[in-house]
């Protein structure tokens, strides 16, 4: 079973400038999440799609942040402009379901703002 | 803010030795899972314990839940190198929505020697 994929790797941007990510989830898996994990930390939950509609963004920055997941299969996550605080790693996740399920990480994406 | 705080932070041990980390939250969850994190890749799912369950085993892997206490220890018996990484405990939170949010902890980083 291929497991969560991510691109790219690794990004370095200069501030104000803009980005995207590209996470394709686990076939089947109807529920993708977009993570932040800053140096240290543990992940914190951007986004969470049910298939191609958001069940949580709470916590995503709207200002600068943008994610969709047309299809309801892959997803993009965007950030325009960037800022030196998003430095960070990005990692995609997908479960089967919502709920009590285990949810499978992709390798995530390091960007670097300088 | 951060649901689970992990104790200690760190932890550095001899392979052959057990590493014991200490996870505990604040509100009533669903369930508590355990995550691995070796350097500069993507989580991965340990175990899933419930909060009508008050112990699990996976292999070399004990969980501990106590809801009255509100906390959770994982064991690793017979560490191994390989068991060097960072674990982060994740809490699903008992709510109406039950969308399978997890909030993670800080993390322990465990480093054993061979």
């Amino acid at each position: 079973e291929a497991g969560v994929a991510q691109s790219p790797r690794y990004k370095i941007i200069e501030k104000r400038q803009s980005v995207a990510f590209w996470c394709n989830p686990i076939s089947g898996h109807a529920t993708l999440y977009w993570y932040q994990q800053i140096l240290g930390q543990g992940p914190k939950l951007l986004i969470q799609f049910q298939n191609n509609g958001v069940v949580d963004d709470s916590q995503l920055p709207k200002d600068r942040f943008s994610a969709e997941r047309l299809k309801g299969v892959d997803s993009t996550l965007k950030i325009q402009p960037a800022k030196l605080e998003d430095s960070a790693v990005y990692l995609c996740a997908s479960s089967l379901e919502p709920g009590a399920y285990e949810q499978y990480f992709g390798p995530g994406t390091r960007l670097t703002v300088t | 803010s951060q649901q689970g705080e992990e104790d200690p932070q760190a932890l550095s041990i001899q392979e052959g030795e057990n590493a014991t980390m200490n996870c505990s939250y604040k509100t009533s969850i669903n369930n508590l899972q355990w995550y691995r994190q070796n350097s500069g890749r993507g989580l991965v799912h340990l175990i899933l314990i419930r909060s009508n369950e008050r112990e699990k085993h996976s292999g070399r892997l004990r969980v501990t839940l106590d809801t009255s206490k509100k906390s959770s220890s994982l064991l690793i018996t017979a560490s191994r190198a390989a068991d060097t990484a960072s674990y982060f405990c994740a809490t699903a939170l008992f709510g109406s929505s039950n969308t399978g949010k997890l909030i993670f902890g800080q993390g322990t980083t465990l480093q054993v020697k061979p």
